[in-house]
């Protein structure tokens, strides 16, 4: 089955402990994306990558690093997580045809930083 | 930042009727598509029409595009209580940037 996959799914944190959020898809899409939501926000795009070792910022990348060592896996590490972190985080995949399609959204990881 | 802005923010209907969501965006684009969130979970692809289309269908979706207007509507006809979620629209700009810029969302609600 095609999908994107995160984990975890829901995580509790303190302030400055590290954490990393997996995420992973099987379509052999070259262009991978995080996305966090808010409350009256919609989605805000905080990095991207269009393909194995490329990656750049989005709209909210502040507090965030991602690497893309492998095309199907691009991991969201939090250095030092703050509460303003406290977010519903998505991955997305989709294939880079040279502008953006349909996008596939991972089921989501909802973290809150205490 | 925020491409695309949802009208109305919630909306409430019976099964059966029709439901309308308008965004407007602010920037040229490539493409807007439309993606539906039930409560908490992941989004989920729904349409995407090109700048250079003006209306698309898909089953009970009808989404039409106004270049001129910078605007988008969505239209799902003979509404079902399953329809109950959240839609966004997202817009992809001309620029080159590989990012979608979501809207709020418009919460819809079907009453059985």
């Amino acid at each position: 089955e095609a999908q994107v996959t995160q984990n975890p799914r829901y995580l509790i944190t303190v302030t400055g402990k590290k954490l990393t959020v997996t995420c992973s898809q099987n379509m052999n899409h070259e262009y991978m994306s995080w996305y966090r939501q808010d409350p009256g926000l919609g989605l805000r795009q905080i990095y991207y990558s269009m393909n194995v070792e490329v990656t750049d910022k989005g709209d909210v990348p502040e507090g965030y690093k991602v690497s893309r060592k492998e095309k199907r896996n691009f991991p969201l590490i939090l250095e030092s997580p703050s509460p303003n972190q406290t977010s519903l985080y998505f991955c997305a995949s989709s294939y880079e045809g040279g502008t953006l399609g349909t996008q596939y959204f991972g089921p989501g990881t909802r973290l809150l930083v205490l | 930042s925020q491409q695309g802005e949802e009208d109305p923010q919630a909306l409430s209907i019976q099964e059966g009727e029709n439901a309308t969501m308008n965004c407007s965006y602010k920037t040229s684009i490539n493409n807007l598509q439309w993606y539906r969130q039930n409560s908490g979970r992941g989004l989920v692809h729904l349409i995407l029409i090109r700048s250079n289309e003006r209306e698309k269908h898909s089953g009970r979706l009808r989404v039409t595009l106004d270049t001129s207007k910078k605007s988008s509507s969505l239209l799902i006809t003979a509404s079902r209580a399953a329809d109950t979620a959240s839609y966004f629209c997202a817009t992809v700009t001309d620029t080159g940037r590989r990012a979608l810029t979501f809207g709020s969302g418009t919460r819809l609600q079907v009453q059985p």
